[in-house]
């Protein structure tokens, strides 16, 4: 099946620094990636939908300018979480959709995110 | 998407089949039945998804009611390495499946 890899699998930062997570289909083109977080005990949350060479689109409640993504090309996706504070360590997770098997979801192994 | 409820917890012994069930009583014509799971501290892993009939694959059945309101995973036996929370997710057709969207799961526990 096809593979998302995503790093760091774990990251610790001091508050006010920023961190770049690397989302990565390696084996087949990913026109849309998610990105998830998910805080302990608690269900995934969509963050939100990023599509290649576009701006990506945000749920509601998620702050823009302080989860910046990027995909700039078919195989990659980035979230920074800018200037992190404690409330926002948790457990990110993206995934993937292949270009024509849209009902199948492809998921990063995630990334425990830190902030002291 | 349309809503689901599933049990919080469920609880199993190894070797035994289990069976997951997901109501849906609001399902429209055009939304997919999908089934993820998500092993601890992992991201979520496709199990399978229908629409009417039942599937299977290498990992699970699902058995569709015939009303559509209802469905169960069924897992035919049971490994510790099935124990997980496991998702039921109405996705449409008709949006291109554009987002997946969880609830709150059934977390599965086996027991050896």
């Amino acid at each position: 099946g096809a593979v998302v890899s995503q790093h760091p699998s774990r990251v610790i930062c001091k508050s006010g620094t920023s961190v770049k997570i690397e989302c990565r289909s390696l084996d087949f083109q990913a026109t849309t990636m998610f990105w998830y977080r998910q805080f302990p005990k608690q269900s995934l949350m969509l963050m939100a939908t990023s599509n290649e060479g576009s701006k990506a689109t945000y749920e509601q409640g998620v702050e823009k300018d302080k989860f910046l993504i990027n995909h700039a090309s078919l195989t990659l996706s980035t979230l920074t979480v800018t200037s992190a504070h404690p409330e926002d360590s948790s457990f990110y997770i993206c995934s993937a959709r292949v270009s024509g098997l849209p009902e199948k979801l492809f998921f990063g192994s995630g990334t425990q995110l830190s902030v002291l | 998407d349309a809503k689901t409820t599933q049990p919080n917890s469920m609880e199993s012994n190894e070797e035994e089949p289990v069976h997951l069930p997901c109501n849906h009583s609001t399902i429209s014509g055009t939304d997919y039945i999908h089934w993820y799971r998500q092993l601890p501290s992992q991201g979520p892993e496709y199990v399978i998804h229908g629409l009417t009939s039942n599937v299977n694959n290498r990992m699970a059945s699902l058995a569709i009611a015939e009303d559509r309101k209802s469905s169960t995973l069924i897992l035919h036996r049971a490994t510790l390495r099935d124990a997980a929370v496991y998702y039921c997710i109405l996705r449409a057709l008709n949006t291109g499946f554009q987002k997946l969207v969880f609830g709150t799961g059934t977390r599965l526990l086996v027991s050896p």
